[in-house]
């Protein structure tokens, strides 16, 4: 059974850069049939997708977040990872890892698509 | 970006009752479109794909439908575990996934 698991620290100061890892456990990282993932949700609100990357290392981001946004994969230990610079309060969230099944698929290539595994979540707070 | 409206926001049904969520997207998304289930302190969990595929091990009273712009999500017989939000999200426009803002089922 495929499971997730989010870590990293709890607490980053403003400015700096929240940096978390998911682990992936039941299965490999390495299929061809998914992405992988961050999506987050501030307390009390919605969700919001951060961005996904396929094993081979092709990334999307959301737009609004790409500027500041970072997701790598480490086939070898079956793990990826986000990093997120220049945080503010704003980022203060339960940040998601998921595995994404392929979706919207043009011209031989085919794009994140629906999130059919999770992780459990994990809190960070942005605070000085 | 394309943006997702769902409604209502929130509304109170008790046990038994037939709901129906609704789920407008501001351009065309074919069937590119999932709903999620999430309860208080957990993860989402994938109820429906492709608009009205549903997730294997989620029971039938929940189904989905639309295409284009317009999608609902059904629970035929709502039971005491069915209190939670919901969520839509299209994956139609690329690089950009977005999700509706979400509608809280409460009980009545």
């Amino acid at each position: 059974q495929l499971q997730l698991q989010e870590s990293g620290p709890g607490l980053v100061k403003p400015s700096e850069t929240l940096s978390l890892t998911c682990t992936v456990s039941g299965g490999s990282i390495s299929s061809s049939s998914y992405y992988w993932g961050w999506i987050r949700q501030p307390p009390g609100k919605g969700l919001e997708w951060i961005g996904s990357i396929y094993y081979s290392g092709s990334t999307y981001y959301n737009p609004s977040l790409k500027s500041r946004v970072t997701i790598s994969v480490d086939t070898s230990k079956n793990q990826f990872s986000l990093k997120l610079s220049s945080v503010t309060a704003a980022d203060t969230a339960v940040y998601y890892c998921a595995r994404f099944n392929l979706g919207y698929c043009s011209g031989g290539s085919c794009y994140p698509g629906y999130m059919d595994v999770w992780g459990k979540g994990t809190t960070v707070t942005v605070s000085s | 970006a394309i943006r997702m409206t769902q409604s209502p926001s929130s509304f109170s049904a008790s046990t038994g009752d037939r709901v129906t969520i609704t789920c407008r997207a501001s351009q065309g998304i074919s069937s590119y479109l999932a709903w999620y289930q999430q309860k208080p302190g957990k993860a989402p969990k994938l109820l429906i794909y492709a608009a009205s595929t549903l997730q294997s091990g989620v029971p039938s009273r929940f189904s989905g439908s639309g295409s284009g712009t317009d999608f609902t999500l059904t629970i035929s017989c709502l039971q005491s575990e069915d209190f939670a939000t919901y969520y839509c999200q299209q994956y139609y426009s690329y690089p950009s996934l977005t999700f509706g803002g979400g509608t809280k089922v409460e009980i009545k």
